[in-house]
């Protein structure tokens, strides 16, 4: 499968506890996106890396919340002393921007976090 | 901003009728505007997207229409099939230097009887 893949695909946590989510996006690829996305809502965007640099980050990603892209492939999100309110499914996408470039987003398939 | 509204968030259709999906968009620099459908459990897909420069673009039985002045597109979807039945997302995106970064609506769920 060439495309976007994160893992892991679900992860319950109790509150307090820190998570991790790891997305490889596709390979030729240089921007990645995170989203988070709750029941009866669209994809909210949180942050967003061109190559290993963070380019942009939402309002809605708090202090809590950090993105890597070490070596501009894969790409993690840690979630520190999660809290009820951050149970979603969070989704990785992945677009090539330079020459011949396209919009595009190419989504995976999401990790869906529970907290208890 | 950008505040994307999307409606209705239900749409019950028999199968060979017409869907429409309506958006409206606040910022009037956006200048992208996709249209992803999401499966039940499974990641949202790219189905059509148009630019500002375009008012309507069509792929077989999809079509987007997009009017600038009143800030709103919409998603035609003809003869519709059972397994048209999804989530619909509509988008939209402003170029700021280069970052294109789409604020969704709320969705659409589209029924399809057979």
């Amino acid at each position: 499968d060439t495309g976007v893949s994160q893992d892991p695909r679900h992860k319950i946590t109790k509150r307090g506890q820190n998570v991790t989510f790891r997305c490889d996006p596709i390979s030729e690829h240089n921007r990645l996106y995170w989203y988070r996305q709750t029941l009866g809502q669209g994809p909210e965007f949180l942050t967003y890396f061109q190559n290993e640099a963070q380019l942009e980050k939402s309002r809605l990603l708090s202090d809590r919340f950090s993105a890597e892209r070490p070596k501009g492939s894969f790409s993690t999100l840690e979630i520190q002393r999660t809290e009820q309110g951050d149970s979603a499914m969070y989704l990785c996408a992945s677009s090539f921007w330079g020459a011949g470039y396209s919009y595009e987003q190419y989504f995976g398939p999401g990790t869906r976090l529970t907290v208890t | 901003g950008e505040n994307v509204e999307q409606h209705p968030s239900t749409l019950s259709v028999q199968e060979g009728d017409s869907a429409v999906i309506k958006c409206t968009y606040s910022d009037s620099a956006s200048n992208y505007f996709p249209w992803y459908k999401q499966e039940l459990g499974k990641r949202p897909q790219l189905i059509i997207d148009i630019r500002s420069n375009v008012g309507e673009k069509k792929d077989q039985r999809i079509a987007v229409t997009l009017n600038k002045t009143a800030k709103h597109f919409s998603l035609h979807i003809t003869e519709t099939q059972p397994e048209d039945s999804a989530v619909y997302f509509c988008a939209a995106s402003t170029d700021r230097g280069g970052s294109y970064i789409p604020t969704f609506g709320r969705g659409t769920s589209l029924i399809v009887h057979p």
